[in-house]
């Protein structure tokens, strides 16, 4: 299986910084079609998981431009900048390009 | 608009089996799949297995031999059949829709608690 290591695991935040949040795959996420199915979610407390950005850097529809990710191969990042009180909860990274799929352990985002 | 929910029992007793139904809205079971993942409490999310569009379907090898999922499409419901229960297996089940290998919409989940 394709193992998500996903740092920090904690990461305090002022309201209105900046965060960066990786994502490293034990193998690569290119496709054999050669797209790369790495996305990203949150979690905020007792919802579901929400999608944020899908194959490596595209914005999910209504998600705000303060969200940007990119990388490629095994390295990936997810940025938020202008933290937002709205923005903490629980990042999750998703490798859908392997079965099974595999999720990051996850990165709290939490005010400092 | 795209809506998914789960529905089953709150509580399975240990070494029971898990029934669990995915009823969708705003789009056909013929077109996307859906996909099941699970957190425990306090925990990460798990990939348990999908239902494809075309019918097909594939689990986490971790699950496999106690994990089926079918479908009726008439109905707009996936169903998840997981067997000998155990604790560990405690957890929030939700089901999502897959398209283009994402996970776009996500059902309100639902707490399966095993006990006896």
């Amino acid at each position: 299986d394709v193992v998500m290591t996903q740092t920090p695991v904690s990461l305090p935040v002022s309201l209105g910084g900046q965060a960066s949040i990786s994502c490293r795959s034990s193998q690569s996420l290119v496709h054999s079609n050669g797209n790369t199915y790495l996305h990203w979610y949150l979690q905020k407390p007792g919802q579901s998981p929400q999608l944020l950005i899908y194959r490596v850097s595209n914005r999910f529809s209504g998600v705000p431009d303060r969200f940007s990710g990119s990388g490629s191969g095994t390295d990936f990042t997810l940025k938020i900048s202008r933290v937002e009180p709205e923005d903490l909860g629980d990042y999750y990274c998703l490798q859908s390009t392997h079965f099974p799929y595999t999720f990051g352990a996850g990165t709290k985002l939490e005010l400092k | 608009q795209v809506q998914l929910k789960e529905s089953g029992p709150g509580l399975v007793q240990p070494s029971q089996t898990l029934s669990l139904t995915c009823t969708v809205s705003g789009f056909s079971l013929m077109d996307y799949s859906v996909h099941w993942v699970r957190q425990p409490p306090g925990k990460g999310l798990e990939w348990m297995g999908r239902m494809k569009y075309d019918g097909d379907t594939y689990y986490n090898s971790a699950l496999k031999s106690r994990l089926s999922i079918s479908r009726d499409t008439s109905k707009s419901q996936v169903f998840l059949k997981m067997n000998s229960l155990q604790t560990e297996d405690t957890a929030i089940y939700y089901c999502t829709r897959g398209g283009s290998y994402r996970f776009d919409y996500w059902g309100q989940g639902v707490m399966v608690t095993v006990s006896s």
